[in-house]
């Protein structure tokens, strides 16, 4: 078991750049989730999934911010333009039946 | 909706002494409960989780946590800290009307001292 694989594990970019963050779930789990985390906010819940449909996006912040999961083994969260604001780590996490598998995380930094 | 709160988000105590970080949790249904650990640069792992059988649920690296209906808490204890138990620990409860979603507490960051 590979785990939750979260690509890249570091970012760094200017102000107005487009980015986007990787995730592949556990093979066999049907929800994913996205994280971003700030000492300021702590974990906040941003998208997540059951069987590749997004079902709550309430948590994205701004419309800069999207994410698809085409398929049942990747997943995106794109931001454009990136602001510095967006600095975080960001996680991707994925479930089967109850409590979550994380991943590393991604430490994004904009400039 | 569901919530929790963790009490103390710093909490220090020297090695070989008892571990305990609080959590109280807020829902209308019976809840899932979940303990995570964050060690630094790296992702949330689980520690141990409630899911309605033993009240009292075993973890790893020497954790337990007692569900308390009466008092809505699931506190983490371990007898004796050791220095590698330095981490930041997370409660949350599942939200069993949203697909698994997880609602976590703000954290408290256990300072292990000689």
């Amino acid at each position: 078991d590979a785990g939750v694989i979260q690509s890249p594990r570091h970012e760094v970019t200017e102000m107005g750049q487009e980015v986007t963050l990787r995730c592949k779930p556990i093979s066999g789990h049907n929800s994913l989730f996205w994280y971003r985390q700030t000492m300021m906010r702590g974990l906040e819940l941003l998208i997540y999934f059951n069987n590749n449909v997004p079902i709550d996006d309430s948590g994205m912040p701004e419309d800069r911010f999207s994410a698809k999961m085409p398929n049942a083994s990747f997943s995106t969260l794109k931001i454009q333009p990136s602001e510095p604001r967006d600095s975080a780590v960001y996680f991707c996490a994925s479930s089967r039946t109850v409590g979550y598998t994380f991943g590393s995380g991604t430490r994004l930094t904009v400039v | 909706a569901q919530s929790v709160t963790q009490l103390g988000s710093h909490v220090s105590v020297s090695e070989g002494a008892l571990v305990l970080l609080r959590c109280n949790y807020s829902s209308s249904v019976p809840p899932y409960l979940f303990w995570y650990v964050q060690y630094p640069n790296q992702g949330l792992q689980l520690l141990l989780k409630y899911t309605s059988a033993a009240t009292l649920v075993k973890g790893i690296n020497g954790f337990e946590a007692e569900f308390k209906k009466s008092e809505t808490s699931f506190h983490l204890t371990k007898p004796s800290a050791h220095m590698s138990d330095a981490a930041e620990y997370f409660c949350a409860v599942s939200d069993m009307g949203g697909g698994n979603k997880l609602t976590f507490g703000t954290g408290t960051q256990l300072k292990v001292e000689l």
